[in-house]
């Protein structure tokens, strides 16, 4: 089976912008998760999505959204970039009743300039 | 709020050496408990995992062992390799909740010199 995909891999935007970023589960998975990793905070999730409904939210700013379509790719949307915004953002893909482990693409760096 | 504590790194042992990483958790209830490594540039990989007391995971030489009593899940290699040179986390995630989401400990940098 392919991994979990995340596109695009790297970005630059200045402050202000927005930016979108995708993600495909592995096949059969439905439930996708998000993080950011920055060296200074670590890695915080940021939220889940099953189904298409979030059902897990982190910690973050209203900024911060996602949603997931009925093929269970995601993306995730930041709006009005700060420079905090810059980060590994990852995404993670399990199959709920197949156990708890989330399975994490390799990450999509934003630089907010 | 459940919480992970991982030692303070980095880590620089010389190859053939024995590893450990300490880890401990704050939470409620019986969490599944994991080790996820990431290489430089690349995102984590999943090293092993445990879900009740006393279970022990192992993969590629490495083990950890779920203590309830102590609420540890140690990561132990008898003897590292060059290719071992990565960032361990140790993380949780909570059963029986509605979703899933996992608390990661800070990160510990292994270095493994030839």
């Amino acid at each position: 089976k392919a991994g979990v995909t995340q596109t695009p891999r790297y970005l630059i935007k200045t402050r202000g912008q927005q930016v979108t970023l995708s993600c495909s589960p592995i096949s059969g998975h439905r439930s996708v998760s998000w993080y950011q990793q920055t060296p200074g905070q670590g890695l915080q999730f940021l939220f889940e999505y099953f189904s298409e409904t979030q059902r897990n939210k982190g910690n973050f700013p209203g900024r911060f959204s996602g949603r997931q379509f009925s093929n269970s790719r995601s993306e995730m949307n930041v709006s009005t970039l700060e420079l905090g915004d810059s980060a590994l953002y990852l995404c993670a893909s399990r199959e709920p009743g197949q156990g708890e482990t989330q399975y994490f693409g390799p990450g999509t760096r934003l630089l907010v300039l | 709020g459940d919480s992970v504590t991982q030692m303070e790194g980095p880590v620089t042992l010389s190859e053939e050496a024995f590893l450990t990483i300490n880890c401990t958790y704050t939470a409620t209830g019986y969490p599944s408990l994991f080790w996820y490594v990431q290489y430089p540039g690349e995102g984590l990989q999943l090293l092993l995992k445990a879900t009740k007391a006393d279970d022990k995971g192992s993969n590629k030489g490495f083990e950890a062992t779920y203590r309830k009593e102590t609420t540890s899940f140690h990561l132990e290699k008898g003897s590292v390799q060059v290719s071992d040179s990565a960032v361990y986390f140790c993380a949780l995630s909570p059963v029986g909740a509605s979703g899933s989401r996992l608390t990661f400990g800070e990160g510990t940098q292994l270095t493994v010199n030839p």
